[in-house]
């Protein structure tokens, strides 16, 4: 079964940091570019970050971008987000995704896991 | 890097049509032949239905189609179900290793 299942969201305060990792099953996950994606509470989807098969193309949020970094460990089938100076409207369920598409291609998201929550709070 | 343009909400009957529109500019939607839609219900993970503006992947029903003109992309949801009640999601990609999400369209079913 193809699965993405994440972990490592929580409750933390703004200016800290929080990692959040997905592991993939159930296909070739070095054949596909990831990413990571977030919805605030009662909002939109909102594209955060994504790297290909080789994490040689990586791109960012202008929102996240040198706060987050985004990483992947093709050997252990995992994806991970580091999220390092927090901020209130960092709040939202991050959803990791897989590319449709196989190689370069950075679109199109068919599988998704069922989210971790991060909370950004004092 | 803003995001796409989509109606807040859209509706029709059981067995009508609905189209919904995602609007962008020419470095994402107007630039790129990557357009893809997504069908998000409440408190699920969102599922892709539409990828490179047109094609269905394996399992969507063909009453989902999708088309671009310039800078605007369209799903239309033919013969509405009760089950295609949800938020629908345009997403393009935008050149640099970017992608963009719409704002969203929350379909009723009337």
């Amino acid at each position: 079964e193809v699965q993405l299942v994440e972990s490592g969201g929580g409750l933390v305060q703004p200016g800290r940091s929080l990692r959040l990792s997905c592991a993939a099953s159930g296909f070739i996950f070095d054949d596909y570019a990831m990413h990571w994606v977030r919805q605030a509470p009662g909002k939109g989807l909102e594209w955060v970050s994504g790297l290909d098969w080789s994490s040689v193309n990586i791109g960012y949020a202008d929102s996240v971008r040198g706060r987050f970094t985004v990483s992947r460990d093709n050997a252990k089938n995992s994806l991970h987000l580091q999220m390092n100076s927090l901020r209130p409207e960092d709040t939202a369920l991050y959803y990791c995704a897989k590319s449709y598409v196989t190689g370069w291609r950075m679109d199109a998201f068919d599988i998704w896991g069922q989210g971790t929550v991060v909370t950004v709070s004092s | 890097q803003s995001a796409l343009t989509q109606p807040p909400s859209a509706s029709g009957s059981p067995g009508q049509s609905v189209t919904m529109s995602c609007t962008g500019t020419s470095s994402d939607v107007g630039g790129y032949y990557y357009v893809s839609w997504y069908q998000q219900h409440p408190g699920k993970a969102p599922k892709l239905i539409i990828y490179e503006v047109t094609k269905r992947p394996s399992g969507v029903p063909d009453r989902f189609s999708g088309s671009k003109s310039g800078n605007t992309a369209s799903l239309t949801v033919s013969g509405l179900q009760a089950e295609d009640e949800a938020d629908y999601y345009c997403s393009s990609y935008a050149g640099s290793n970017f992608n963009v999400f719409g704002t969203g369209t929350k379909v009723t079913v009337l």
